[in-house]
């Protein structure tokens, strides 16, 4: 079975652009998750989507936004990219809303480096 | 002081060593205690979990809490080089709230043949 699918997998922008990130979720899994992970650091929690709802937000400006659609995938968008948006993007699935802790899947991540 | 504590290392032991992680964290509630591995240039996968104190042991690797001491170890047994990664802790007050997981820096452990 394929795992949490994210793309790309590499992308460079500059500042001022915008950014949108791809997420397709274990078969089956209805809820979706979006970190930011910066080099050196723990994942920070951003968004968490669940049955197409928002569920959760993390401490990020509202330059983020993310939608769920109707197949359980996710995008993230990202406006008004700057220097500090450079990080590893990581998608994580569940089957459920308040999964467990063996019940979160990662991705392998989108790295955005900004210019 | 942050929530979580966890020295970034790196770390370098020689295939066959015994390595210890550690984390230390300074809220008292915390209930559920995992180890997630990140190999370079991908994402974290779950390595064990432990609900309050105790240990847990999974083949080469043994996982600690120390609720009373607010410190968590991660043990690997005869090290080898395909264990060469990022070994990232992660505490959360429940077990149904996968977004308020509170993580560490993660260590970057280097397994030497």
């Amino acid at each position: 079975d394929a795992g949490v699918t994210q793309s790309p997998t590499h992308l460079i922008k500059t500042r001022g652009q915008q950014v949108t990130l791809r997420c397709s979720p274990i078969s089956g899994h209805k809820s979706v998750s979006w970190y930011q992970q910066v080099l050196g650091q723990g994942p920070q929690f951003i968004f968490q989507y669940y049955e197409k709802e928002e569920r959760g937000r993390g401490n990020f400006p509202d330059r983020f936004s993310a939608r769920q659609f109707p197949n359980y995938s996710s995008e993230l968008n990202v406006n008004a990219l700057l220097l500090g948006d450079s990080a590893l993007y990581l998608c994580a699935s569940s089957f459920t809303l308040a999964g467990g802790p063996g019940e979160l899947f990662f991705g392998e991540g989108s790295r955005l480096t900004v210019l | 002081q942050k929530e979580v504590e966890q020295d970034p290392g790196p770390l370098s032991v020689p295939e066959g060593a015994i390595v210890s992680l550690n984390c230390t964290y300074s809220n008292s509630a915390f209930q559920y205690f995992m180890w997630y591995r990140q190999y370079s240039r991908k994402g974290p996968e779950l390595l064990m979990y432990t609900y309050s104190s105790g240990n847990k042991e999974d083949g080469r690797f043994t996982a600690q809490v120390d609720k009373s001491s607010k410190y968590i170890s991660l043990f690997i047994r005869d090290s080898q080089p395909s264990d060469s990664a990022t070994y990232l802790c992660a505490m959360s007050l429940s077990a149904g709230n996968n977004r308020k997981l509170i993580w560490g820096l993660g260590t970057s452990l280097a397994v030497n043949p």
